[in-house]
């Protein structure tokens, strides 16, 4: 059964550093997601991408965030400079024409 | 979207059927309810989700009141891998409209 990967599983920085956080969505999705779950909290959405362009983003995705689609099948998640609160599980989510959102296993994240 | 409202947490002896339930009184008439779970913080993992009819696959099933304002979840026969967070979400039924997840409920599923 197709599913979405995430690496690395954990990321261990320092703040003030640059993250890039890596998803394979399932190949003939065309719609995809990040969101993030700090420990013991809710799961939040941080950004919706389609057709090589965000389609919507939330308060928390700000000019320190960016999302890119490099290629045909990796879609990343970067961090520019880190910060303590940015700690968290980070979760790629992937969708097709159907309407449920398939997620991937998850980066957890420590910044130090 | 519409807000819902799950009990934070319930019970379940193994092999006995769990029923969760969910309210959702303003849903509006294009909104879907959909429910996933996350196993002790993997990724929230797609269950079901319906409009109006109740639905079944080979996870659960799905009962939706006649008004809609309410649905109920069925684990037939809940193990202990069902253990997890259940979330009840009602969203546009759209490839592309996001995903606004609660704090669910904690099933418990004991031997």
């Amino acid at each position: 059964e197709p599913e979405v990967t995430q690496t690395p599983s954990h990321q261990v920085t320092q703040m003030g550093q640059e993250v890039i956080l890596r998803c394979v969505p399932i190949s003939n999705h065309l719609y995809f997601y990040w969101y993030r779950q700090i420990l013991g909290q809710k799961v939040e959405f941080l950004v919706s991408f389609y057709n090589n362009e965000i389609s919507e983003k939330s308060e928390i995705f700000d000019d320190q965030f960016s999302v890119e689609r490099p290629d045909g099948s990796n879609f990343t998640l970067k961090i520019r400079s880190t910060k303590l609160e940015d700690s968290a599980m980070y979760f790629c989510a992937s969708s097709g024409e159907l309407y449920e959102q398939y997620f991937g296993p998850g980066t957890r994240l420590t910044v130090t | 979207d519409a807000k819902t409202t799950q009990p934070p947490s319930m019970d379940c002896a193994e092999g006995r059927a769990a029923n969760l339930p969910c309210n959702h009184s303003t849903i509006s008439g294009n909104e879907y309810v959909y429910w996933y779970r996350q196993i002790h913080s993997q990724g929230p993992q797609y269950i079901i989700h319906g409009l109006k009819n109740n639905e079944t696959n080979e996870m659960a099933s799905l009962i939706i009141t006649e008004d809609r304002k309410s649905s109920t979840l069925i684990l037939p026969h809940a193990t202990l891998r069902d253990t997890a967070v259940y979330y009840c979400i009602v969203r546009v039924g759209k490839g592309y409209s996001t995903l606004t997840f609660g704090k669910g409920t904690m099933l418990l599923v004991s031997p």
